[in-house]
């Protein structure tokens, strides 16, 4: 959907714990779905994707889950690590055209703060 | 691993001057995107380019912003002349799209811009 920008959600989490970073989508035509991870001072980095024809993927201590029911997509770390502290963006492809072209949307953003 | 180089990677200039940013997209990727954040609007979309040609640029001011890819290895975006409401952080991201479908964007760690 837009993003606002005004004020950055925060989940904090103790260390070891599970976190769980939820994301509603604003497009029903959107069939491609990212998860990206910023850190300060970086660009977004690439954690995993997910089709519109899944429900469910899952990588290294993250899962991805996609309920296109109600559009809302989350993202699941496990066993979470000071390292994972950092702000989540989830981000929609929509298909506009048969040429390839795609509306990629960017959500708010998650701000991920792992206590020690 | 192949990245995405941005240059510079921070610049201070005066209003009115011009700027312009440059992108090296990682080698075989066909597609190329602009993105400013900020912390009011997030991470926004200002052009995009598959094989070079531009697909998308409604969401950059015309006036005074440009992007172009002279050459596959080389994406710039300028702003002439500058002002200090375009102090952000811009991000280039390459990817690649095709047949089998779409891919991740993957980002540089951006030029942070400072307009005085």
């Amino acid at each position: 959907g837009e993003s606002v920008g005004l004020h950055l959600p925060t989940l904090s989490v103790q260390e070891g714990d599970n976190s769980i970073i939820n994301c509603a989508y604003s497009n029903s035509a959107s069939d491609y779905f990212i998860w990206y991870k910023q850190e300060s001072g970086k660009g977004p980095q690439f954690i995993i994707d997910i089709r519109s024809n899944m429900d469910k993927r899952q990588g290294q201590r993250v899962t991805v889950l996609l309920n296109k029911t109600v559009k809302h997509l989350s993202l699941q770390i496990a066993a979470t690590q000071p390292g994972d502290s950092a702000v989540y963006f989830c981000a929609e492809n929509m298909p506009l055209n048969s040429g390839g072209y795609q509306k990629v949307t960017f959500g708010t953003g998650t701000k991920l703060q792992v206590i020690p | 691993d192949a990245r995405v180089t941005q240059t510079p990677r921070h610049k201070v200039t005066e209003m009115g001057q011009e700027v312009t940013m440059r992108c090296q997209p990682i080698l075989g990727h066909n597609t190329v995107f602009w993105y400013r954040q900020t912390m009011m609007q997030g991470l926004e979309l200002l052009a995009y380019f598959r094989n070079r040609a531009p697909l998308d640029d409604s969401g950059m001011p015309k006036d005074r912003f440009s992007a172009e890819m002279p050459d596959a290895t080389l994406a710039t975006l300028k702003i002439q002349p500058s002002e200090p409401r375009d102090s952000a952080v811009y991000f280039c991201a390459s990817g690649l799209t095709g047949r089998t479908g779409n891919q991740p964007q993957h980002f540089g760690d951006g030029t942070r811009l400072s307009i005085l």
